[in-house]
C-alpha cells in the first residue's frame, strides 16, 4: 500500500546551519501528490508545502523541496535554520488527487530542534 | 489563516461508555475528516466525508465509531462503546475541495481508563 518513511526521528541543528529533512514515498500511482506539514507546540498541523510538477521545485517561507519521481522523494530543505523552526515535521502522500478525496499518508514525522 | 476547533481538548473515560467528538470546521469547506494519532505513532487516517456521506474510510474505523454534521452544525466523531486502544489524539480536518490543502484542529486528546 501507500506509505511514506522520514528516516530521520529527531534532528538537531545549530542555528543558521542548512536544513535538509528526507521524506521518501512508496506508492503505484503515477501522479502523486506530496505535501510537508508542520507542528507547533500546542497548535494545529499546518500545510507547509505541497509539491508541484516532477522535479520542479516548489517554496513557502525559507523552505523548499523538489518532487523527485525518479528517487520517490520529497526532501524538506532550508538554507538557515532558525530557532523558531523547532517543530514536528510530517511529510504526507496524497495518492491521487480526485479519487483519493484528500486521504493523506503520513510519515512518522521529524522533530527539528534548532540550537543557539 | 482558516481555523479548525476541535472540543474538548482533552477527554478521560472509562472503557465501555461513549464518547463524542466535537469539530467546528473551517466555515464553507465542504470535506471533512479525522485522523487518529497514538501516541509516538504517526497520524493515521480515519474516515472522510463529504456532502452527508462518508466517502471513505480505513481499517481503523471500525464499527463502534461512527460520523455525522447534523445540520450543518459539527463534525462529530462518535465512539460507543470504547475500547483501551482507542486511546490517542484524534485530530479533525477539512478542506474546501478533495485533495486540497487540508487544515487541522489542534486535536482531542482521548485516554480511556
Amino acid at each position: 500500500g501507500d506509505s511514506v518513511t522520514q528516516t530521520e526521528g529527531l534532528v538537531t541543528l545549530t542555528e543558521g546551519l542548512p536544513v535538509m529533512l528526507n521524506c521518501t514515498y512508496q506508492t503505484i500511482y503515477s501522479n502523486p501528490f506530496l505535501f510537508w506539514y508542520v507542528h507547533y507546540l500546542n497548535e494545529s498541523p499546518r500545510l507547509l508545502l505541497k509539491s508541484s510538477t516532477d522535479n520542479k521545485r516548489t517554496e513557502h517561507q525559507g523552505f523548499h523541496a523538489t518532487l523527485h519521481k525518479s528517487s520517490s522523494s520529497f526532501h524538506l530543505q532550508k538554507s538557515s535554520a532558525q530557532l523558531s523552526d523547532s517543530a514536528l515535521y510530517y511529510c504526507a502522500l496524497s495518492a491521487e488527487r480526485g479519487s483519493a478525496l484528500g486521504r493523506l499518508h503520513f510519515g512518522a514525522g521529524t522533530q527539528l530542534i534548532v540550537i543557539p | 489563516g482558516p481555523k479548525v476547533l476541535q472540543i474538548p481538548s482533552h477527554q478521560i473515560i472509562d472503557m465501555g461508555q461513549m464518547v463524542t467528538l466535537n469539530c467546528d470546521p473551517v466555515s464553507n469547506h465542504l470535506y471533512f475528516y479525522w485522523y487518529k494519532q497514538i501516541l509516538g505513532q504517526q497520524m493515521e487516517f480515519l474516515v472522510n466525508f463529504y456532502n452527508g456521506k462518508v466517502m471513505e474510510k480505513s481499517k481503523l474505523f471500525k464499527d463502534q465509531f461512527s460520523v455525522e454534521r447534523p445540520d450543518g452544525s459539527y463534525f462529530t466523531l462518535k465512539i460507543q462503546p470504547t475500547a483501551l486502544e482507542d486511546s490517542a489524539v484524534y485530530f479533525c480536518a477539512s478542506s474546501s475541495r478533495s485533495a486540497e490543502t487540508l487544515y487541522f484542529g489542534s486535536g482531542t486528546r482521548l485516554t480511556v481508563l
